[in-house]
């Protein structure tokens, strides 16, 4: 069965640090999505980005990187000079197509709250 | 483009009453998700709509939970009867295609007293 672990549960950073967020992930099929969200104060949940399985290049989007290895089931998130804006909780998201009558559901991890501290 | 709404936005029932949630997809999204966030635990899937049809409802706890998408549009979610246990942020989802990004909306906080 499919399973995202985040082991952090909290980190606190001063502004302008960098701050990684871990996420691994567990899977019997070679097809799947992983996400990332992230959930402000204000509580909806929003898309951070879409990687597929066969997609193992890094991203960038401005401060935000994610690193992807398949090698050690890691799909993890780098904000660099963090800002009092990113404060929030942050969930990884596994997607498999042949799970769960092919809905595509998302297994999401428990989150990490990160807090900015300026 | 609107996004995904819920309403209400929290809830407080008494033990035994009904509560009917409802969310209103992206237009022109065929695909509806419910999922559930219990205190201290993981987002967890309740249940999948393509356009009006139940695609996957593995996730739904029991028989107390009622999911409808009539015509495609708008869905429903009805705890009837709610018990304490069923407390929790209950999200809604729509995407355009399966597997593409879910986009969500801020969720309904449930408190069964």
């Amino acid at each position: 069965a499919q399973k995202v672990t985040q082991a952090q549960t909290e980190i606190s950073v001063v502004e302008k640090e960098d701050v990684t967020l871990d996420c691994v992930y567990e899977t019997r099929d070679t097809t799947y999505y992983l996400f990332w969200y992230k959930q402000p104060p204000s509580g909806e949940l929003v898309f951070l980005i879409r990687r597929n399985s066969f997609d193992e290049q890094n991203e960038i989007s401005g401060r935000y990187s994610w690193n992807f290895q398949k090698s050690t089931s890691s799909f993890n998130f780098t904000i660099t000079a963090s800002q009092v804006v990113d404060s929030a909780v942050y969930f990884c998201a596994l997607s498999e197509p042949y799970s769960g009558a092919g809905s595509y559901q998302l297994t999401f991890g428990k989150g990490t709250k990160l807090s900015v501290i300026p | 483009e609107a996004g995904v709404t819920q309403f209400p936005s929290h809830s407080v029932i008494e033990k035994g009453q009904t509560v009917t949630l409802r969310c209103d997809p992206i237009s022109g999204h065929d695909n509806l998700y419910w999922y559930r966030r219990v205190m201290g635990k993981e987002i967890k899937f309740l249940l999948h709509f393509v356009k009006e049809s139940k695609q996957d409802e593995s996730g739904m706890p029991n028989n107390r939970f009622l999911a409808e998408r009539t015509g495609g549009t708008y869905s429903t979610l009805k705890v009837q009867p709610a018990e304490l246990e069923d407390s929790g942020v209950y999200f809604c989802a729509s995407s355009q295609a399966r597997g593409t990004e879910a986009f969500f909306g801020q969720g309904t906080r449930l408190t069964v007293v």
